[in-house]
């Protein structure tokens, strides 16, 4: 079945900035969205969607691409606040069914 | 502003059935581009997205769950549920209920709180 692959864990310094990527063959076709989750078990926020699009109420410093197959989640001026876990979200090649991916780690040390 | 909040019981028995009812408030369950998904977290583990039900004509589940999950909808209620036959330990996990929009803005913009299923004999 369709997998979405994220790396599990990405480590910044504060003010720097951090990239977590997302793999899967359907985000050529398909539109991946991207929710950060403060806490297991807590509601995730999204903070990006259609690739690049950011909700109303997210920080600027979130930003997001697609190139191919590859989506990535861009935290420019990473805060202690970011830490977080970070899900991209997307649909197989033909828009049958959705995946999320493993889920990215992001530290600020 | 719509809101969620989830429903159901916590504790179940390997192989019964799970019964989880999302309750939605502020606005209507018909309304299009408006798609009303069930996701879970097992636990210390990711995100799994189960399905969703779209103003009750059409629905999508994700191929991993081997046809055990029904999602339906009842507008009059402003509820929509989520049926798991023939559970295990396995689907001990926290439920989430989510609308997901298509047009702009789009995704998943709103979450229940979840709820906890324990799934042990």
């Amino acid at each position: 079945s369709y997998k979405l692959t994220q790396a599990p864990s990405v480590s910044v310094s504060p003010g720097q900035t951090a990239r977590i990527t997302c793999s899967g063959d359907g985000l050529s076709r398909q539109f991946a969205y991207w929710y950060q989750q403060k806490m297991p078990g807590q509601a995730p926020v999204l903070v990006i969607y259609k690739d690049t699009e950011r909700p109303s109420g997210i920080p600027e410093r979130f930003s997001g691409s697609t190139s191919g197959t590859v989506a990535t989640l861009t935290i420019n001026g990473v805060q202690a606040e970011d830490e977080a876990d970070y899900y991209c979200h997307s649909a197989d090649y033909s828009g049958s069914y959705w995946v999320f991916g493993g889920g990215t780690t992001l530290s600020v040390l | 502003q719509v809101q969620l909040q989830e429903s159901g019981p916590g504790l179940l028995h390997p192989s019964q059935t799970l019964s989880l009812i999302c309750t939605v408030s502020g606005g209507p369950l018909d309304a299009g581009g408006n798609y009303w998904n069930w996701v879970r977290q097992h636990p210390g583990k990711g995100l799994e997205w189960i399905g969703f039900v779209y103003k009750g004509l059409s629905t999508q589940y994700s191929p991993s769950l081997n046809s055990r999950a029904t999602i339906s909808m009842d507008a009059s209620k402003n509820q929509f549920s989520l049926t798991l036959t023939s559970v295990t330990v396995a689907d001990t996990a926290v439920y989430f209920c989510a609308r997901l929009l298509t047009g702009s803005p789009a995704g998943m913009d709103v979450w229940g709180q979840g709820t906890t299923v324990i799934v042990s004999s």
